[in-house]
């Protein structure tokens, strides 16, 4: 089946520094993916759609100068936490959708911890 | 704006019995309605997804009702098992570009 990577799965990194989260879609092409982020306990919460070969629509509230999205082929989509804070610890997961159907596959996530 | 209520509390059963886990959704009814599995500290895994105009669905031990008149889809897991415990989440279109909105998920615990 439809297999969607993330990497790194575990990073910390200090607070006022960069973190590069990628989003590989590993045997299909994704000409959408989502970016999640998730707190324990809660929801997934929609931070922003990647589209391919165009800009990122940000979802109300999120940061789009502090969260970076490119996705510049059609397999790879990444995620930079620029500036990183410790409110910004927290569970990222991203998603892509597979050809024009509704199946969506997730990534395994990526940890985030900011110190 | 649409809303979608997951129990929240957990649901404990014995093993071999059926789980049967509740979504409720409280504005339009979506084209479609998917049901993700989530274990502890990973990504949902995707299950079963089930369109508007389908009543049931099936795969394997997993089945999905969707009634748009009572705005709800129920989840069934038959002959459950302990690696069935987790987080399950509801999730429905937002009739976006495959946005999806998300329910908080209840959590199943199989007992041996």
């Amino acid at each position: 089946g439809a297999v969607v990577s993330q990497h790194p799965s575990w990073v910390i990194c200090k607070s006022g520094t960069s973190v590069k989260i990628e989003c590989r879609s590993l045997d299909f092409q994704a000409t959408t993916m989502f970016w999640y982020r998730q707190f324990p306990k809660q929801s997934l919460m929609l931070m922003a759609t990647s589209n391919e070969g165009s800009k990122a629509t940000y979802e109300q509230g999120v940061e789009k100068d502090k969260f970076l999205i490119n996705h510049a082929s059609l397999t790879l989509s990444t995620l930079t936490v620029t500036s990183a804070h410790p409110e910004d610890s927290s569970f990222y997961i991203c998603s892509a959708a597979e050809g024009a159907g509704n199946t969506i596959y997730f990534g395994e996530g990526s940890w985030l911890t900011v110190v | 704006s649409q809303k979608i209520e997951q129990n929240s509390e957990a649901l404990n059963i014995q093993e071999g019995k059926t789980a049967t886990l509740t979504c409720n959704y409280t504005n339009y009814s979506p084209a479609y309605l998917q049901w993700y599995r989530q274990d502890p500290g990973r990504g949902p895994v995707f299950l079963l997804l089930i369109r508007e105009n389908e009543k049931e669905k099936r795969k394997e031990r997993l089945k999905v009702t969707f009634d748009t008149t009572l705005k709800q889809s129920l989840f069934h897991i038959t002959a459950s098992q302990p690696a069935d415990s987790a987080t399950y989440l509801c999730a429905l279109d937002a009739g976006n570009n495959r946005k999806l909105i998300w329910g908080l998920g209840t959590s199943l615990a199989v007992n041996p």
